[in-house]
């Protein structure tokens, strides 16, 4: 059972590069989530989209794009990596409907920039 | 404001001792409330969740929560702690007309001394 995987798992940057990380759910969700932890605050909401082609911003959006184009992918950009952007990115998915649906992690990508 | 907290950062007890870790939340209807875990380097998992009918529910690993309405509560517990236990916990609620997002409570961090 692969659920939602994340590639890649590590990467170090440097300050003005960009960077695309990747999602993959193979549950057939409609909702996907991106989120960053840093340390004492939890899990920040990014951006998140309910369904193929569409997009929202979440919480933190600021110096991150995404997309949606296929349902089973969620694809997160920097487009101009700042050290603000080190952090651990979790990507999630549920099923639409009621908030009782939990959501499903990822193992998370851990991102450094220098 | 919408929001979900866990007033403790870090919790040390020892191996077979009872737990319990606090979250409160605020919003003026009942939520849908869950408790994750993130073992080192890993995703959240989730432990288990509420959305109605009875106040105390069952997770996995021998966890339970109890949802207090009057106490605006949802603290999560274990009769008795294993050293597998230590991890960062989370509490989290999908509140009202955004019940598609979550919300999450800083963490604790659970430490078990042998």
């Amino acid at each position: 059972n692969a659920g939602v995987t994340q590639t890649p798992k590590f990467r170090v940057l440097k300050t003005g590069q960009s960077m695309t990380l990747l999602c993959a759910q193979d549950m057939n969700h409609e909702y996907m989530y991106w989120y960053r932890q840093d340390p004492g605050m939890g899990l920040r909401l990014i951006h998140y989209s309910v369904g193929e082609g569409t997009t929202a911003k979440g919480e933190v959006p600021d110096g991150y794009n995404v997309s949606r184009l296929k349902k089973q992918n969620f694809l997160l950009g920097l487009e101009s990596a700042a050290p603000s952007q080190t952090s651990v990115y979790f990507c999630a998915s549920r099923t639409p409907g009621q908030g009782a649906q939990p959501q499903h992690f990822g193992d998370g990508t851990r991102l450094s920039i220098l | 404001a919408q929001s979900v907290t866990q007033p403790d950062i870090h919790i040390t007890v020892s191996e077979g001792a009872s737990l319990e870790l606090r979250c409160n939340y605020s919003y003026g209807a009942t939520p849908y409330l869950f408790w994750y875990v993130q073992s080192p380097g890993q995703g959240l998992q989730l432990l288990l969740k509420y959305f109605s009918g009875d106040t105390l529910v069952q997770g996995i690993k021998g966890f339970e929560a109890e949802f207090k309405r009057s106490q605006s509560s949802f603290n999560l517990r274990k009769p008795s702690v294993h050293w597998s236990d230590a991890a960062e916990y989370f509490c989290a609620g999908a509140l009202g007309d955004s019940s598609y997002k979550l919300i999450f409570g800083s963490g604790t961090r659970l430490l078990v001394r042998p």
